[in-house]
Parts: C-alpha cells; sequence; structure tokens
C-alpha cells in the first residue's frame, strides 16, 4: 500500500537551514500527483508550506518569504524540503503528503506520520 | 495568504448533527469547487474527509457531507459518535496554485 515517511534532524539551531525529507513506497512518485509539505506547530492549526511536481514544478506559501524550497529524486523516490533561516516560530511536526492534480486538486489523500522539528539553541 | 475562517469550537450529542462552516474568499473557497475537510485526532495525522466540496474518498463514512455556497463551505456531520470527536480542517485550491488551510475546528462529543 502506498506509504509516505519522513526523516529529519529532529533539533536545529536558530538561523540553520532544516533539511526534511519524505520517502514514498508502493506508489510512483511519477505518477500525476502535487507531493506536498504542512506543517502543525504544537497546539495549533496546519500551514501548507508548498508542493512539487515529479518534473519539479513547485509552488510555495507566500508567507514563507522564499524561506522554502523544495526538490524530487525519482531514482529514489522521494522528495525533499529545505527551509532556510528557521527561528523558534518553525517549530512544528511537519508532515509530508500525497496531494491530487487532475483529480483531488487541492487536497492531500495520503500523509506521513509527520516529524517534530525543533529550533533551539 | 489568509488562513479560511472556522468555528473554534462545535459540540453535539450522540445522534445529533452538526455543522462546521469553513469561510473564504472568492479567490479560493468561492472561485473553484476544490474544498477539501480533514479529521485529526490527537497525536495522528491529519485523514482526507471531503474533496472538491462534497466528495468522499473510499471508506469514510456517508455521515460527512460537504456543501458550498458562495464563499462559505460547510462540514456537516450527522448520526454523531463518540469517534468523531477530533478536530477538523478545511482547505481550499487558490487563485494562485496554492492551497490554503482553515484555522480548525475541535468537535466535542457531549
Amino acid at each position: 500500500q502506498v506509504q509516505l515517511q519522513e526523516s529529519g534532524p529532529g533539533l536545529v539551531k536558530p538561523s540553520d537551514t532544516v533539511s526534511l525529507t519524505c520517502a514514498v513506497s508502493g506508489y510512483s512518485i511519477r505518477s500525476s500527483n502535487w507531493w506536498g509539505w504542512i506543517r502543525q506547530p504544537p497546539g495549533k492549526g496546519l500551514e501548507w508550506i508548498g508542493y512539487i511536481y515529479y518534473s519539479g514544478n513547485t509552488y510555495y506559501n507566500p508567507s514563507l518569504k522564499s524561506r522554502a524550497s523544495m526538490s524530487v529524486d525519482t531514482s529514489t523516490n522521494q522528495f525533499s524540503l529545505r527551509l532556510s533561516s528557521v527561528t523558534a516560530v518553525d517549530t512544528a511536526v511537519y508532515y509530508c503528503a500525497r496531494g491530487g492534480y487532475y483529480t483531488l486538486l487541492g487536497a492531500f489523500d495520503m500523509w506521513g506520520q509527520g516529524t517534530m522539528v525543533t529550533v533551539s539553541s | 495568504q489568509s488562513a479560511l475562517t472556522q468555528p473554534a469550537s462545535v459540540s453535539g450529542s450522540p445522534g445529533q448533527s452538526i455543522t462546521i462552516s469553513c469561510t473564504g474568499t472568492s479567490s479560493d473557497v468561492g472561485g473553484y469547487n476544490y474544498v477539501s475537510w480533514y479529521q485529526q485526532h490527537p497525536g495522528k495525522a491529519p485523514q482526507l474527509i471531503i474533496y472538491d466540496v462534497s466528495y468522499r474518498p473510499s471508506g469514510v463514512s456517508n455521515r460527512f457531507s460537504g456543501s458550498k455556497s458562495g464563499n462559505t463551505a460547510s462540514l456537516t456531520i450527522s448520526g454523531l459518535q463518540v469517534e468523531d470527536e477530533a478536530d477538523y480542517y478545511c482547505s481550499s485550491y487558490t487563485r494562485i496554485t496554492t492551497v490554503v488551510f482553515g484555522t480548525g475546528t475541535k468537535v466535542t462529543v457531549l
């Protein structure tokens, strides 16, 4: 079955860049889907970070002011997120998810379990 | 982009029906039939329960239904059950090809 699994450093220092990877199994990342990142600060709501198509086409949340960057590796069936100049407000659970393209546009029908990223010195 | 507006909390007794609203603008909710709803239990990842305003993914109970009027979408849970107690989020595709989530609603079963 389709599974998504996030991995990341857990703890990063302020002003650093955090890199997260999402490994997709049971489904080709080259299929017609957006591959997205969503985060959730402790006790707060969901925030869409952005998504990427396997061709490399990307869209990001304007509020992140170019700090976010995504990439895809079709050879390993993985996609990644880099978030630069992190501060305490970037502390959150980060989820990767499969999004619709021709159908389910804007919806995410498969999610990873999430990985906690804490920004602290 | 501003988050879609949802009530902070909604409650109901078992067997009752409740409705959660999700208000956006003509650039998101009102402009497209691409509103989705998610259910999230504590410590778990969100689960898609409604997409394209009113469609249910396979396996989702037909007690969940969605609708839209103008810039406001709604999720109705009928025959409320204890296991429906969770946080619910709406989301919408937007005019600039992004996605925006709602502020979230905590559903309590009395």
